[in-house]
């Protein structure tokens, strides 16, 4: 059950488009459509943003988008606004009926 | 709308038990499955433990394998994470979160804090 890799921190102005990746394994995100993307504002309730690897709930904007590409997960988010500046988590389900979480990405909005 | 909230968290020794519940309303609770994640100060968030929705299946991070049971109550709409031998590691706000349609976790509680301390 090892985490997910996700890159530690990523920038961006505001308007600007990012992108951040979360690398799996085959038994994880290669291996099913079952990529979630999660945003978290410390001390708050994590907010689900992408589920199905680019699938997204009502109410959360269409400037959130996600893909997969083998073992690769990605969440983008187009227009970058201050508000998006957050901790970003991709989760997978796994061949074990678990489910995994990435190390997390800090968005810092320059 | 949808809730969730947790409760039973506080400051435990460790090889110490506790018990964490989780209320829902707003939806067919015996329908969904139901989930544990924590998440220790400074970390990210770790997936603990996950339920189905009637309870038949139970699944386990290795972490907390053979020390932590989850169970719930169909008819009280509660769900419950028994933590046993705990341990300084184990401190966390601990979330309790419904499961979506898919593997996604779609509503989450606030989370209640354990810590593991002497």
């Amino acid at each position: 059950q090892s985490a997910l890799t996700q890159p530690a921190s990523v920038s961006g102005s505001p308007g600007q488009s990012i992108t951040i990746s979360c690398t799996g394994i085959s038994s994880d995100v290669g291996g099913y459509n079952y990529v979630s993307w999660y945003q978290h504002y410390p001390g708050k309730a994590p907010k689900l943003m992408i589920y199905d690897v680019s699938n997204r709930p009502s109410g959360v904007s269409n400037r959130f988008s996600g893909s997969k590409s083998g073992n690769t997960a990605s969440l983008t988010i187009s227009g970058l606004q201050a508000e998006d500046e957050a901790d970003y988590y991709c989760s997978s389900s796994t061949s074990s009926s678990t489910l995994v979480f990435g190390g997390g990405t800090k968005l810092t909005v320059l | 709308q949808v809730q969730v909230v947790e409760s039973g968290g506080g400051v435990v020794q460790p090889g110490r038990s506790l018990r964490l519940s989780c209320t829902a309303s707003g939806f067919t609770f015996s329908n969904y499955a139901i989930h544990w994640v924590r998440q220790a100060p400074g970390k990210g968030l770790e997936w603990v433990a996950g339920i189905s929705y009637d309870g038949s299946n139970k699944y386990y991070a290795d972490s907390v394998k053979g020390r932590f049971t989850i169970s719930r109550d169909n008819s009280k709409k509660m769900v419950y994470l028994q933590m046993n031998s705990l341990r300084p590691e184990d401190t966390a706000v601990y979330y309790c979160a419904k499961r979506g349609s898919g593997w996604d976790l779609d509503h989450w509680g606030q989370g209640t804090l354990v810590t593991v301390s002497s």
